[in-house]
């Protein structure tokens, strides 16, 4: 049982760029989310999906679009990378009693 | 807005002394409360969540809602070097919400 899972770790760009961040659960959970996380600014919601098939827009989405591919996962895709995307980036996917569990992140660095 | 604060600390306790941690809440429609723990360069991590006015235990962790006052918190009994973390206070704010807003986090230093 490998809970969240995020791919990949680490990722360096140079500004333009586009990548995809994968994250995938186990869990058999319906709802699953991508934050970004900054020195001083704590945890903020990119996007989440509540269920399979639905997609909504959290507090800071500009600049990302996300795909929920199937129950298991959840992808977030930059398509033109900015410095200031420059973050560490989490997958969390939630159970029945509200609890997050969150994968392991993704370190991103745009130059 | 909803709004989640935190003392940010650091917040230095010595080994075997209760550290306490602080929460305090905007929405007063929120239900359910949880506390994370973060160790640094890690992902957060469920310490406990906590639904009704009082106090949950769970080995050296208690968790304590005071809705009235919007207010919960953490303590952590006989503190050990390990626990040494940023502890994430995290609020839902009840059915059909999905979302979670977290604080930013208050860190502890546990001095041996």
């Amino acid at each position: 049982n490998a809970g969240v899972t995020q791919t990949p770790k680490f990722q360096v760009l140079k500004t333009g760029q586009s990548m995809t961040l994968q994250c995938a659960q186990d869990m058999n959970h319906n709802s699953m989310y991508w934050y970004r996380q900054d020195p001083g600014m704590g945890l903020r919601l990119i996007y989440y999906s509540a269920s399979e098939g639905t997609t909504d827009k959290g507090e800071v989405p500009n600049g990302y679009n996300v795909s929920r591919l199937n129950k298991r996962e959840f992808s977030l895709r930059l398509e033109s990378a900015a410095p200031s995307q420059t973050s560490v980036y989490f997958c969390a996917s939630k159970d029945s009693t509200d609890t997050q569990y969150f994968g392991p992140g993704t370190r991103l660095t745009v130059l | 807005q909803k709004e989640v604060e935190q003392n940010s600390g650091p917040l230095s306790v010595p080994e075997g002394a209760i550290a306490s941690l602080n929460c305090t809440y905007s929405d007063r429609g929120s239900q359910s409360f949880f506390w994370y723990r973060q160790y640094s360069g890690k992902s957060p991590e469920l310490i406990m969540f906590i639904y009704s006015n009082g106090d949950k235990e769970d080995g050296r962790f208690t968790a304590q809602l005071n809705k009235a006052s919007q207010y919960v918190s953490l303590l952590i009994r006989d503190s050990q070097p390990s626990d040494s973390a940023t502890y994430l206070c995290a609020v839902n704010s009840g059915a059909g919400s999905y979302q979670l807003t977290f604080g930013k986090g208050t860190k502890l230093s546990v001095i041996p």
